[in-house]
């Protein structure tokens, strides 16, 4: 039992590229979310999934969407990478919605040039 | 507009002594308050919840109090261990009006003197 499979580790682009941050988990949540950390702004929301197929904005969408075509996958990519995405990724799963016990990835270190 | 905040960043406490981290919110509407412990490049752990209608939750070693009157969270470590050192979070989890709201604050650091 993985749990949150966050892949790469670290990854540097240069502005204007494209990437896609993958996130998998085997728990069979049905709850996935992706935030990004920045120092002194605490973890925000991008967007979440509440089950396959579904997916919603979270606080900060723009520049990112993301899919969820399995119960398992949740990636997040990112159209046009902006030097403002330089940030920390972390993807989370619980079992559902209203479940307050996340679980996160080891996280993505992202940086743009 | 809401915000979940955290009155010290940094919190130094000698190895054995309890620790009391603090957590001010502003939605009233919020259903859960969670702690999470984030340990140098890691992700955030999942220590203990509390449901708005509760006071008091006690786990292992910890206890979370919610006072509603002043909108106020704290997370007590009891018997603080070097590898409580680690940065903590507060957040909520808002379900008002259909809507959902998972919100961090901006954390603490927690470092434990030997």
């Amino acid at each position: 039992n993985a749990g949150v499979t966050q892949t790469p580790k670290f990854q540097v682009l240069k502005t204007g590229q494209s990437m896609t941050l993958q996130c998998a988990q085997d728990m069979n949540h049905e709850y996935m979310s992706w935030y990004r950390q920045d120092p002194g702004m605490g973890l925000r929301l991008i967007h979440y999934s509440v089950g396959a197929g579904i997916t919603d904005q979270g606080e900060v969408p723009n520049g990112y969407n993301v899919s969820r075509s399995t119960t398992e996958d949740f990636p997040l990519r990112l159209l046009s990478a902006a030097p403002s995405q330089t940030s920390v990724y972390f993807c989370a799963s619980s079992l559902g919605r209203f479940n307050t016990e996340a679980f996160f990835g080891q996280g993505t270190r992202l940086t743009v040039v | 507009g809401e915000s979940v905040g955290l009155h010290l960043p940094t919190l130094s406490v000698q190895e054995g002594d309890n620790s009391i981290i603090n957590c001010a919110y502003s939605n009233s509407a919020s259903d859960y308050f969670i702690w999470y412990k984030q340990e140098s490049g890691k992700g955030p752990q999942f220590i203990i919840d509390i449901r708005s209608n509760m006071d008091k939750r006690q786990g292992q070693r910890v206890t979370v109090l919610l006072n509603k009157t002043v909108k106020h969270l704290s997370l007590q470590i009891a018997a603080t261990q070097p590898g409580d050192s680690a940065v903590y979070f507060c957040a909520e989890i808002s379900t008002t009006s259909g809507t959902y709201k998972y919100i961090f604050g901006t954390g603490t650091r927690l470092k434990v003197l030997a």
